[in-house]
């Protein structure tokens, strides 16, 4: 069983659409994040929340927002999505007092 | 900040041992890792590294730590076919945050 999951795994949409991609997990951790990949760029991060009532913007947090509805999840949205937009998107989780990240299986997105 | 450099590329054959290397930023950095992402999937964690190791074991994966030239590698020994991939090194900083290297796509030939 996934213990980080992502909702949808992938999504086709237009210029100027909303889109909101979810994140859960059973890991039970406090820490959760949510990256873009780009290829040949790594992993960049978007925002991270620490706790329920705590939203911190990453590197590259412009055109996107989060919400942490619980503990357990984790949803970013793309208010009006755009075409460099089109990435892949991991969240991932950590323990209050770990070292390491897990990371969901990915989203696909593609912004036409 | 600044960024954590990686090679892009490595082609090794089946039974050799495959190095990647990466130089990180962050003097500060605790724990280094190591990621694997095959063809369609996440990231899955490989191995890490306390910064106060300069060696990590771990089966067939050796980590090496250079502190002084922050320098960490990964020695896969006697790579196989489903070792193919992209490694991913990450620091995590002195700001708790975790900080990516670009990747280096291995492939391996029968």
């Amino acid at each position: 069983d996934a213990d980080v999951t992502q909702t949808p795994r992938n999504r086709i949409t237009k210029t100027g659409k909303r889109i909101m991609l979810e994140c859960s997990q059973t890991k039970g951790h406090d820490r959760m994040y949510w990256y873009r990949q780009d290829p040949g760029l790594g992993l960049r991060l978007i925002y991270y929340s620490f706790d329920v009532k705590d939203i911190n913007k990453g590197e590259i947090s412009d055109g996107y927002s989060v919400s942490r509805q619980a503990q357990a999840k984790f949803s970013l949205s793309l208010e009006s999505a755009i075409p460099n937009q089109t990435a892949l998107y991991f969240c991932a989780t950590r323990a209050l007092m770990g070292y390491t990240q897990y990371f969901g299986p990915g989203t696909r997105l593609t912004v036409l | 900040g600044e960024d954590v450099e990686q090679s892009l590329f490595l082609s090794v054959r089946e039974g050799d041992s495959s190095v990647i290397n990466c130089t990180y930023t962050d003097s500060s950095s605790t724990y280094l890792y190591w990621y694997k992402q095959e063809p369609g999937a996440g990231l899955q964690l490989l191995t890490y590294i306390f910064s106060n190791m300069d060696m990590k074991q771990d089966q067939r994966l050796t980590v090496l730590l250079n502190k002084k030239d922050k320098h960490l590698s990964l020695r896969i020994a006697d790579t196989q076919t489903g070792d193919s991939a992209i490694y991913f090194c990450a620091e995590l900083r002195g700001n708790n945050r975790l900080a990516f290297g670009k990747g280096n796509q291995v492939v391996v030939i029968p």
